[in-house]
């Protein structure tokens, strides 16, 4: 059965790096979503991307985060300038029609 | 803003038990989506749900547009059923709001 995959597993970063998350979603799925879970937190929606756009974001997708579909198949987080408090689970996901899709593993992001 | 609660925080029950997880929210919505987060941290999608129920294997979910609840049963619980389920809910075409999440713990 195809998976989201995601790398790496685990990033760790010092506060004001840029770094890269990846994920590679389900090859005919058309939506695709960025959520992220800080340590015994709930999980929070950052973002959705359609159509080689973002459709939604939410107020925690600030300037600091970009999202992109550089070669129809990978899909990619980054944040610009590391923050202690952007230290959390990255989860992406991709789904056919919409709603939660598929998730991937997860990226565990800790910023030093 | 959706405000999504969910009871009970935590559960534990021995196998074999009925077990309900009840999630509500604040805001109309256009669906309602029910989660299952392993122990590792995968997350799974359970069931989307706009009206009425839907039933996978051991596994029912029903929701009441009206009183804005939704409930996830569990028949015959078993210990691999120990997760935390999680609802969330449509603020937008795509955008969700989860809710805090319900840690199940089923003991043999």
């Amino acid at each position: 059965e195809p998976e989201v995959t995601q790398t790496p597993s685990h990033q760790v970063t010092q506060m004001g790096q840029e770094v890269i998350l990846r994920c590679v979603p389900i090859s005919n799925h058309l939506y695709f979503y960025w959520y992220r879970q800080i340590l015994g937190q709930k999980v929070e929606f950052l973002v959705s991307f359609y159509n080689n756009e973002i459709s939604e974001k939410s107020e925690i997708f600030d300037d600091q985060f970009s999202v992109e579909r550089p070669d129809g198949s990978n899909f990619t987080l980054k944040i610009r300038s590391t923050k202690l408090e952007d230290s959390a689970m990255y989860f992406c996901a991709s789904s056919e029609e919409g709603g939660t899709g598929n998730f991937g593993p997860g990226t565990r992001l800790t910023v030093t | 803003k959706n405000e999504v609660e969910q009871s009970p925080q935590n559960l534990t029950a021995q196998e074999g038990e009925f077990i309900t997880i009840n999630c509500s929210y604040s805001v109309g919505i256009s669906a309602l989506h029910w989660l299952q987060q392993h122990p590792g941290g995968g997350i799974v999608s359970l069931f989307m749900l706009s009206s009425g129920k839907k039933k996978h294997g051991r596994l029912i979910a029903t929701i009441n547009i009206q009183e804005k609840h939704s409930s996830l049963h569990i028949t015959a619980s078993h210990p691999r059923d120990s997760a935390v389920y999680i609802c969330a809910v449509n603020q937008g075409a795509q955008k969700l709001v989860f809710g805090q999440g319900t840690r199940l713990t089923i003991n043999p």
